[in-house]
């Protein structure tokens, strides 16, 4: 499995705390995304970008940000303004267009 | 935006026995559908894709079928066993400004048992 990283695998938070999440992929492909997962509702999309120095809002970007400085990395950051943060978070990246996503392991985000 | 709706939440099978997924989706632009594989504390990875210049795709015990008018697809699994045991997503996507944004179905929980 390699390709595409994130790190941690575990992550544990006050609450008030901000963390940030890594990926990190280098496979060269411009799109990257960040998924929640909670189960029973499937992945629901945070923040995608498409190209270095941009990015759109997901579905559920409220309380998230990220930053899009190298191709290879799409760091997120979970702010305390999150009120439920608790999840399993999925990073995945693809080439332009409409193709296959590769997904990172994820990260467990606990807070405690 | 892009809805995706998809059932059953759970099913439980014999092994041996076919299994069939069904999703929905609100949006008649998307034009991409794929069907993920998640199995327990791994990453979701890609098992079959459709697009909508095709109404059936077959890959081996599985398959996909797409109906555009009616705007829903299904995942065939045939000749189920216990390594098939999972959670089954589809998504769908569309091309254009937000093109490879990809919308998931709410997961099944697949069993197959011995």
């Amino acid at each position: 499995d390699g390709g595409i990283t994130q790190s941690p695998k575990y992550l544990f938070r006050k609450e008030g705390q901000n963390v940030t999440l890594s990926c990190e992929q280098n496979l060269n492909h411009d799109a990257m995304y960040w998924y929640r997962q909670d189960p029973g509702q499937g992945l629901r999309l945070i923040y995608y970008s498409q190209i270095v120095n941009d990015f759109q809002k997901g579905d559920i970007a409220e309380g998230y940000s990220v930053s899009r400085e190298k191709k290879e990395s799409f760091p997120l950051t979970v702010t305390s303004a999150q009120k439920n943060p608790t999840a399993f978070y999925l990073c995945a990246s693809s080439i332009l267009g409409n193709t296959e996503a590769f997904f990172g392991q994820g990260t467990r985000l606990t807070v405690v | 935006g892009e809805n995706v709706e998809q059932h059953p939440s759970t099913l439980s099978v014999q092994e041996g026995d076919s299994a069939v997924i069904k999703c929905t989706y609100s949006d008649s632009a998307s034009n991409y559908f794929p069907w993920y594989k998640q199995e327990l504390g791994k990453r979701p990875q890609l098992i079959i894709d459709i697009r909508s210049n095709v109404g059936e795709k077959k890959d081996q015990r599985i398959a996909v079928t797409l109906n555009k008018t009616a705007k829903h697809f299904s995942l065939h699994i045939t000749e189920t066993q216990p390594e098939d045991s999972a959670v089954y997503f589809c998504a769908a996507s569309k091309s254009g400004t937000s093109y490879g944004k990809l919308t998931f179905g709410q997961g099944t929980i697949l069993t197959v048992h011995p």
